[in-house]
């Protein structure tokens, strides 16, 4: 089945720090993928998606490159703020295989220090 | 917009029990989606509606699992009998299409603890 494998956490940076985060994939169709984001108290949200092949995605400052050849999805940011502290999902819609859902990585945590 | 609202935000039960937990999506959105999320873990999917059709369902949601959503508004997820491995967030979203097209807006999630 359809599995997502992102970067154990929790990972600790300094502000202006550049930040990646690593996720891979396994899907049986062609899927869409997501990183959503959850903050502190709040529920999780879209952060960034891409539906294709070499697509980026990209939001406040994030980005992510959807590759197929290598079945990942890095998430990156050049100049993390204190505010990007929240925990990070990786996830997939494999829409081909006839379903809608959305299957989840287990999240990393990431904490940004001053 | 108020935004994916869940009730109750925490339920203590003891094993054996039924539970009720209550979805109330964003008004306009006609999809409803309920995931179950463990320490540690990303959330799993559970089932989704299309405004009142349960089109999905995970073969994680065993038969003590019952998902309404009687008129394509509000929703509840229904537990008979817990077990100790019920314990878990909850939590509920809702969306205008499909993932693709339209970002999921999760609610904060009902905590259950069975005891």
């Amino acid at each position: 089945g359809d599995s997502v494998t992102q970067m154990e956490g929790p990972v600790t940076l300094s502000e202006e720090a550049f930040l990646t985060i690593n996720c891979t994939y396994t899907a049986t169709g062609y899927p869409s993928l997501f990183w959503y984001v959850q903050y502190p108290g709040e529920g999780l949200q879209l952060l960034l998606k891409a539906t294709k092949a070499d697509d980026k995605g990209s939001n406040k400052g994030f980005e992510a490159t959807y590759r197929k050849e290598t079945t990942s999805f890095h998430l990156e940011k050049g100049s993390v703020q204190v505010s990007d502290s929240a925990v990070y999902f990786c996830a997939l819609e494999d829409s081909g295989a006839g379903s809608y859902q959305l299957t989840f990585g287990k999240g990393t945590k990431l904490s940004v220090i001053p | 917009d108020t935004g994916v609202s869940q009730d109750p935000r925490h339920k203590i039960t003891k094993r054996g029990q039924n539970v009720t937990f209550r979805c109330d999506p964003i008004s306009e959105h006609n999809r409803l989606y309920w995931y179950r999320q463990t320490l540690g873990q990303g959330p799993e999917f559970l089932t989704y509606f299309q405004n009142e059709a349960q089109l999905e369902k995970s073969r994680l949601l065993s038969d003590r699992f019952s998902a309404e959503r009687p008129k394509g508004s509000f929703s509840t997820l229904e537990i008979q009998r817990t077990e100790q491995g019920d314990s878990a967030m909850y939590l509920c979203a809702s969306s205008l299409g499909t993932p693709k097209d339209s970002p999921l807006h999760f609610g904060n999630g009902t905590r259950l603890t069975v005891t």
